[in-house]
């Protein structure tokens, strides 16, 4: 059962482009929600997160919006760099309390950006 | 500040041996996660400690376990090991009492002949 889920295994985009990248959760619990990126042999980097008290969190080039009743959220890039091919990972944490290091990753897409 | 350390980094062992990693959280975090990474099934969570308490526990066999210390340092263990358990596990520490972000090792990767 995957509660968090990316369907798009790949996504390519020209440098400047936005890129947009989204993540469907099935879960209702779920009431925070990160963003990260990785790159081959490191650990994922954290980009963003968001509250499921808000619709929409911004930092710098990185853009999340949450749709609750959609169970929908996806990231935006704009403009696209180079630098941000990696693949992104959606992940989802639920219940607050004793849960705060326990997150549920989605599989990730494998962003490209084309100079 | 440190991030968070990973030992090792790499090793290899063969099935049914045993196998130990560490992990140094950043100063100040007292919880520490672990997560099993395989191109199959992604990113899944194996275990986290609070206090040196397992908090929260994910859904894997009991040949997998960990434990945390007073410095908050933790380690995890996988006995009798498995073609299967070939992956790269990763720790992740956090302040374990609010929403946050959980910060990344770089991992250990374990490769089971």
């Amino acid at each position: 059962d995957q509660q968090v889920k990316q369907n798009s295994p790949s996504l390519s985009v020209q440098e400047g482009r936005i890129s947009i990248l989204n993540c469907d959760y099935t879960n209702s619990m779920f009431d925070y929600f990160l963003w990260y990126k990785k790159y081959p042999a490191e650990g994922p980097t954290f980009l963003i997160s968001i509250s499921s008290i808000k619709d929409k969190n911004e930092d710098g080039r990185f853009t999340v919006f949450l749709n609750k009743s959609a169970k929908h959220l996806s990231l935006h890039i704009v403009p696209s760099q180079p630098g941000d091919s990696a693949v992104y990972f959606c992940a989802a944490s639920a219940g607050g309390g004793t849960s705060y290091g326990k997150l549920t990753f989605g599989q990730g897409t494998i962003l490209t950006v084309h100079p | 500040k440190a991030g968070v350390t990973q030992t090792p980094r790499y090793l290899i062992k063969t099935r049914g041996q045993q196998v130990t990693l560490s992990c140094s959280p950043i100063s100040g975090h007292r919880s520490v996660s672990w997560y099993q990474q395989t191109p199959g099934q992604g990113l899944q969570f194996l275990f986290e400690y609070f206090s040196e308490t397992q908090r929260n526990k994910g859904n894997f066999p009991g040949r997998f376990s960990g434990r945390q210390f007073s410095n908050s340092r933790s380690e995890m263990n996988v006995s009798t090991l498995e073609l299967g358990d070939s992956a790269l596990y990763l720790c992740a520490s956090s302040l374990g009492t609010v929403y946050g972000e959980l910060f990344f090792g770089e991992g250990s990767r374990l490769t089971v002949l």
